[in-house]
């Protein structure tokens, strides 16, 4: 069964917009981590986010903003005013450490485009 | 802080040969992983190591695929022999501790099975 899910393939939008991107999650333990990860065309994985299960309060970071739901199981992501080089793969990812191994699940992620 | 070092950059073999991998993570981190990432799709983890113990390898094709952490510093992992489906980025990534402090990832290896 697929544990985190990130709906949309490929978002193209243009610059200055706004753009959220969807993560929704599954899992049936009570502590949970999630994260967000940005993969440039370099290929490298970039950390943006950690939030735990115990804590729904929304972040924003700069112009990045993250809305946890436990209620709907989704760890949303949105990009205010895009710019061109927020051009990546976005990653969702969850890590259940009271399994005895905390390693990430990613989801497939999210190819975002912006145009100039 | 040096960060996740992984060797080589690039690897392209012949399918039936056999590849290594090598990892050497965050000094001081106790936990250490690796994960396959196919074009296209999301890293997979393969398997993780705490100190130098599995705590997970249930999804390593353990057939061909086999990773050892000695002295719980780096790790180094094989492929043998190689099938076509195993080009991907090998990415190696460690963590301070167990909890989901944190991950920091390498650079990855690229590999292409021809």
């Amino acid at each position: 069964a697929q544990k985190v899910t990130q709906a949309q393939t490929e978002i193209s939008v243009v610059e200055k917009e706004d753009v959220t991107l969807d993560c929704v999650y599954e899992t049936r333990d009570t502590t949970y981590y999630l994260f967000w990860y940005k993969q440039p065309p370099s290929g490298e994985l970039v950390f943006l986010i950690r939030r735990n299960s115990f804590d729904e309060q929304n972040e924003i970071s700069g112009r990045y903003s993250w809305n946890f739901q436990k209620s709907t199981s989704s760890f949303n992501f949105t990009i205010t005013a895009s710019q061109v080089v927020d051009s990546a793969v976005y990653f969702c990812a969850l890590s259940e450490p009271g399994r005895g191994a905390d390693g990430l699940t990613f989801g497939k992620g999210t190819h975002l485009i912006i145009q100039p | 802080e040096a960060g996740v070092a992984q060797s080589p950059r690039y690897k392209i073999i012949e399918k039936r040969q056999s590849v290594a991998f090598w990892c050497n993570p965050i000094s001081g981190h106790a936990t250490l992983y690796w994960y396959q990432q196919i074009l296209g799709q999301g890293p997979k983890l393969l398997i993780q190591f705490q100190n130098n113990g599995v705590v997970d390898d249930s999804q390593l094709p353990k057939d061909r695929f086999s990773a050892e952490r000695l002295k719980g510093v780096d790790s180094t992992l094989k492929i043998q022999p190689a099938k076509l489906e195993d080009s991907a980025v090998y990415l190696c990534a460690s963590s301070l501790d167990r909890v989901g402090y944190g991950y920091t990832f390498g650079s990855g290896t690229r590999l292409t099975v021809v």
